[in-house]
């Protein structure tokens, strides 16, 4: 199947700083990825969706200069957490999608877990 | 063991027993749905799928069903086993772009 990775899997910051998060799909090429965020014991929010080559789109809420998205190419897309406060701990998953022939597949990444101090 | 409702926050089923677990669904046009399962720590995990031309729809030891009428999708787990403690999400798919809608998850925890 398809795999999704991530990384880091997990990484502790100290407030005020940026932390880059990637998502790559390791044997397929990605039309577009999506970036989730994760509270303890709550479900998946989507953050935003990113396609290669273009400004990503980011959903109702969600701070577009605090949280930057790359999307380089196919198969690697970065999430920027900048001047990272401690509510923005989280755990942070992306997923990438691929065309099965009969629909678009999402598959998701194993998740990053930032702990701002 | 059975969520009722719109869903409970945990269900505890005894190994070997039937899970039912519930969710629904708030917007009528949506047209795919999908049962995630997630295990602590990790991404999730496709278990099975379902376009709303269609109302049942069976895997390996899984089953979803859906009812529109009511905005209802269900997943059933037979033989319940171990492994398949975890979280279990439904999601929508809510536009042509792809993005799905999560729900707020059901915690199964089997016991043995």
């Amino acid at each position: 199947g398809a795999v999704v990775s991530q990384h880091p899997s997990w990484v502790i910051c100290k407030s005020g700083t940026s932390v880059k998060i990637e998502c790559r799909s390791l044997d397929f090429q990605a039309t577009t990825m999506f970036w989730y965020r994760q509270f303890p014991k709550q479900s998946l929010m989507l953050m935003a969706t990113s396609n290669e080559g273009s400004k990503a789109t980011y959903e109702q809420g969600v701070e577009k200069d605090k949280f930057l998205i790359n999307h380089a190419s196919l198969t690697l897309s970065t999430l920027t957490v900048t001047s990272a406060h401690p509510e923005d701990s989280s755990f942070y998953i992306c997923s990438a999608t691929i065309f099965s022939g009969r629909i678009y597949e999402q598959y998701f990444g194993p998740g990053t877990r930032l702990t701002v101090t | 063991g059975e969520s009722v409702g719109l869903h409970l926050p945990t269900l505890s089923v005894q190994e070997g027993d039937n899970s039912i677990i519930n969710c629904a669904y708030s917007n009528s046009a949506s047209d795919y749905f999908i049962w995630y399962k997630q295990e602590s720590g990790k991404g999730p995990q496709f278990i099975i799928d379902i376009r709303s031309n269609m109302d049942k729809r069976q895997g390996q030891r899984v089953t979803v069903l859906l009812n529109k009428t009511v905005k209802h999708l269900s997943l059933q787990i037979a033989a319940t086993q171990p492994g398949d403690s975890a979280v279990y999400f439904c999601a929508e798919n809510i536009g042509y772009d792809y993005k799905l809608s999560f729900g707020a998850g059901t915690t199964v925890t089997v016991r043995a």
